[in-house]
């Protein structure tokens, strides 16, 4: 399975944006980029996911870079519901059985 | 809500028993997921079923088992439970595969909590 790498933690402050990134240069080019974000105590949910363009959704923004080799996913303005863990997972699109998570990135935002 | 939806919510039971976790997906959806989530540990997938198939395994020992029954819903059967098997179980659903292309968001449950004493 191609392989994502996230760092263990960032700090954000609230209502400032928060660039959360992941590298994935061992990504195919069918894999799709998705984030999963999980509130505590809570089941993971989903953020969003690109494959090759930029995407924008009503909770995030995700920026692909053109090689595809890392992305970066957005907060505009940070609240403090968004701290969470921020898991970012690659998933082939054509043949792909399984959804498999990594330790993600712990985000813990600032009033 | 997610529309997924979990049973039970918490379970305690000793070593040695035998528990089942049910999970109902979202309607429409075809593929079930299970992962486990020990505490401070990350999510750990564990089997994947679709429209009543298994299509993918992951970390799921041999005294654990799944299956998705004809109306889609699933269970999870944990056996000879270890002090170790104590995790939350989530349970997650998505639409499948449309046009040859796996697609969809998953939808998790609130997960079961399991304790094993």
């Amino acid at each position: 399975d191609a392989k994502t790498t996230q760092p263990n933690s960032m700090e954000s402050n609230e209502e400032e944006p928060v660039h959360l990134p992941c590298n994935h240069s061992t990504i195919s080019g069918t894999d799709y980029i998705h984030w999963y974000r999980q509130l505590p105590s809570q089941g993971p949910e989903y953020v969003i996911h690109g494959l090759t363009s930029n995407v924008n959704n009503r909770m995030a923004s995700l920026a692909i870079a053109e090689d595809r080799k890392s992305s970066t996913l957005i907060l505009h303005r940070a609240t403090l519901r968004d701290a969470a863990v921020y898991y970012c997972i690659l998933r082939d699109g054509g043949n792909n059985n399984d959804m498999r998570f990594g330790a993600g990135t712990r985000l813990t935002v600032k009033p | 809500d997610s529309g997924v939806t979990q049973t039970p919510k918490h379970l305690i039971t000793a070593t040695g028993q035998r528990v089942t976790l049910r999970c109902s997906p979202r309607s429409g959806d075809l593929s079930v997921y299970w992962y486990q989530q020990s505490l401070d540990q990350g999510l750990q997938f564990l089997i994947h079923y679709y429209n009543g198939e298994e299509r993918a395994k992951g970390n799921i020992l041999e005294r654990f088992s799944a299956q998705q029954f004809p109306d889609l819903h699933s269970e999870l059967n944990l056996s000879s439970l270890e002090l170790g098997d104590s995790a939350l179980y989530f349970c997650a659903s998505s639409v499948g595969i449309s046009g040859g292309v796996n697609t969809g968001e998953l939808f998790f449950g609130e997960g079961s909590r399991l304790t094993v004493l």
